[in-house]
């Protein structure tokens, strides 16, 4: 089955402690991106990244960085989370630049104490 | 990118068409009209898009005004698991970025 997977999709943790959000998809696209969504604010793009070794700073990349060594997994890092970090986190992959069908995954909901 | 402007909510029957409205007055020549929906906090899902001719596919129906300035998707025959946010996003195909506002929640009754 074609799909985003996110892990883990629950985590409770504390301001400081270094988290890693996984993403993998089993669709060979070049494309992926992350988003947070929070209330009133609708999604945001966080990174995006075009292929492989290829990552580029969405709308609100402060405080994450991301990684693309492989074509197919594209993790979320937080080095040092901070309560303001608590949200929604979708992970989204597309086939190529331009193909406006985007696949989301499941979300990961994230509460930073 | 252009700014959408969509109702904050809608009541529809089961069974029934499930008519979305979006405004988009701002649109440029070359920027999409997609449509995405969410269900309670799951991923977004796309549905349709369009640019200028109407678009049908398996889900929904999408129907441009002739000057773009607004669209509608429509839902043939809602169902109970259509419940969801409704998303209209407007921008370039170049880009893979989308710009979600605050959509429409259709609620579907029984």
């Amino acid at each position: 089955e074609a799909q985003v997977t996110q892990n883990p999709r629950y985590l409770i943790t504390v301001t400081g402690k270094k988290l890693t959000v996984t993403c993998s998809q089993n669709m060979n696209h070049e494309y992926m991106s992350w988003y947070r969504q929070d209330p009133g604010l609708g999604l945001r793009q966080i990174y995006y990244s075009m292929n492989v070794e290829v990552t580029d700073k969405g709308d609100v990349p402060e405080g994450y960085k991301v990684s693309r060594k492989e074509k197919r997994n594209f993790p979320l890092i937080l080095e040092s989370p901070s309560p303001n970090q608590t949200s929604l986190y979708f992970c989204a992959s597309s086939f190529a630049l331009g193909v406006v069908e985007q696949y989301f995954g499941p979300g990961t909901r994230l509460t930073v104490t | 990118d252009a700014k959408t402007t969509q109702p904050t909510s809608m009541d529809c029957a089961e069974g029934r068409a499930a008519n979305l409205p979006c405004n988009h007055s701002t649109i440029s020549g070359n920027e999409y009209v997609y449509w995405y929906r969410q269900i309670h906090s799951q991923g977004p899902q796309y549905i349709i898009h369009g640019l200028k001719n109407n678009e049908t596919n398996e889900m929904a129906s999408l129907i441009i005004t002739e000057d773009r300035k607004s669209s509608t998707l429509i839902l043939p025959h809602a169902t109970l698991r259509d419940t969801a946010v409704y998303y209209c996003i407007v921008g370039r195909g170049a880009t893979n970025k989308l710009i979600f506002g605050t959509g429409t929640l259709l609620a579907v009754q029984p």
